[in-house]
């Protein structure tokens, strides 16, 4: 059973850098879509991007020019960075493996971290 | 196409069907799959490809497909299903992946 486990601080300032990391336990890397969403107090879900386990990103284009999205296999964890924040970043961040075949679907799920964007 | 539309709120009696919608483009081309989320939980997988359902999801949920439209459908629903209802999917590109806005279903 794939275990995902989001880490990163849960306040930071406008303009600075929002850094998230998703440790993956119990499953393997290969294979799937390592990706992150978000979802706005009393909003809905936003898919932000994915890395898959080759290296290849892809990105939301709302969050393209401020989004990067890193793999490390030997840590087996991935993480976000979210650049020049603002309010409208705050939000809980999910990260999730994404299964990509004739089927499409998140099947696992980190328990989420709400991460504020205040001065 | 670069969007999913769901019906924003949606109530049904104990023990009723209910059927929960998502309309798109890119569902012609891409199943959907479908997401329960209660409230402070992370969303949980219900249905995925044609009419799959992940293990320990109770079979009175299972999905169908019309079209440019999928289908949600909970028979029998319980009140542990009241929750918001997230359908999903690659966008026509098959480059990205879309949520819809989201269905509050209400069990009275």
């Amino acid at each position: 059973q794939v275990q995902l486990q989001e880490s990163g601080p849960g306040l930071v300032k406008p303009s600075e850098t929002l850094s998230l990391t998703c440790t993956i336990s119990g499953g393997s890397i290969s294979g799937w879509y390592w990706s992150w969403i978000r979802q706005p107090p009393g909003k809905g879900l936003e898919w932000i991007g994915h890395i898959y386990y080759r290296g290849s990103t892809n990105f939301n284009p709302s969050l393209k020019s401020r989004v990067t999205i890193s793999l490390d296999t030997s840590k087996e964890q991935f993480s976000l960075n979210l650049y020049s924040v603002t309010a409208a970043d705050t939000a809980v961040y999910y990260c999730a493996s994404f299964y990509s075949s004739s089927q499409n679907y998140f099947d696992y799920w980190g328990q989420g971290t709400l991460v504020s964007v205040s001065s | 196409s670069s969007e999913l539309t769901q019906d924003p709120a949606v109530s049904v009696a104990l023990g009723q069907t209910v059927r929960i919608t998502c309309q798109g483009d890119s569902l012609r081309n891409y199943y959907a799959s479908w997401y329960q989320q209660k409230p402070g939980q992370a969303p949980v997988l219900v249905i995925y490809g044609e009419d799959n359902r992940p293990s320990g999801i109770p079979d009175r949920f299972s999905g169908s497909n019309s079209g440019s439209t999928a289908y949600l459908t909970i028979t029998g629903a319980q009140a542990e299903d009241e929750a918001d209802y997230y359908c999903s999917s690659r966008d026509s590109s098959g480059n990205l992946v879309l949520f819809g806005g989201g269905t509050k279903l209400t069990v009275l």
